[in-house]
């Protein structure tokens, strides 16, 4: 079982919609959380982080956590065609405390 | 100005080769790591320092040889390349050792022939 999971998509969604993109991670004591963006042929860039259970907001984007269920989201709101890129889920401070684990990423299509 | 820099951006060589990839931050962060990023985009953690100390030491080939000089530098040396290690490697740092907020490089494209 793989440390972080999150589906390869690709995901599309048409521009202005709300995207919805999901990971789950096998820790179950795991303390923060990531979200990275990264464009093709880019580097991964890093959208938000959360430490507690619940949502937290900035700007288009929510990251959502529910710890008991082991599972992470990103919620996009009035995805712009910007937006497309691969998401990479983070998860560390489980039981290798220094460690990070990336999932695979979810790819994203936002179309015009 | 470039927080986290790598040199080369593109690396093209022969198997066997030993090739060597270097890492700078100028953000006086505490901790630098090393991921390899395979084809399909699977982001895999090799080594991390925390001022100048090896934490991470994942299950990577013993060909591949981390060295930090000082904080702010972090090489990794490949040696007799082979065509598996194609990949994109990424440095990144963090303020400590914490898995909290890390910061990346632009990569290396690294494609063994």
């Amino acid at each position: 079982q793989k440390e972080v999971e999150q589906n390869s998509g690709p995901l599309s969604v048409p521009e202005g919609a709300i995207a919805s993109l999901n990971c789950t991670y096998s820790d179950r004591g795991s303390q923060s959380f990531f979200w990275y963006r990264q464009y093709s042929g880019k580097s991964p860039e890093l959208i938000m982080f959360i430490y507690s259970n619940g949502d937290k907001e900035d700007g288009r984007f929510t990251a959502q956590l529910n710890k008991a269920s082991q599972y992470v989201s990103l919620l996009i709101r009035d995805s712009q065609p910007s937006d497309s890129a691969t998401y990479l889920c983070a998860v560390g401070g489980g039981y290798n405390f220094n460690k990070f684990y990336f999932g695979s990423g979810t790819k994203l299509n936002v179309k015009p | 100005d470039t927080a986290v820099s790598q040199t080369p951006k593109y690396l093209v060589t022969q198997m066997g080769n030993d090739k060597s990839i270097k890492c700078e931050q100028n953000l006086g962060h505490d901790t630098m790591y090393w991921y390899k990023q395979d084809s399909k985009k699977f982001l895999k953690i090799m080594f991390s320092y925390n001022n100048k100390e090896l934490i991470i030491n994942e299950t990577v080939p013993n060909r591949f040889s981390p060295k930090s000089p000082d904080k702010a530098h972090l090489n990794l040396h490949i040696n007799s390349l082979e065509l598996g290690d194609s990949a994109v490697y990424f440095c990144a740092s963090s303020q400590d050792a914490d898995a909290r907020t890390q910061y990346f490089g632009p990569g290396t494209r690294l494609l063994v022939l």
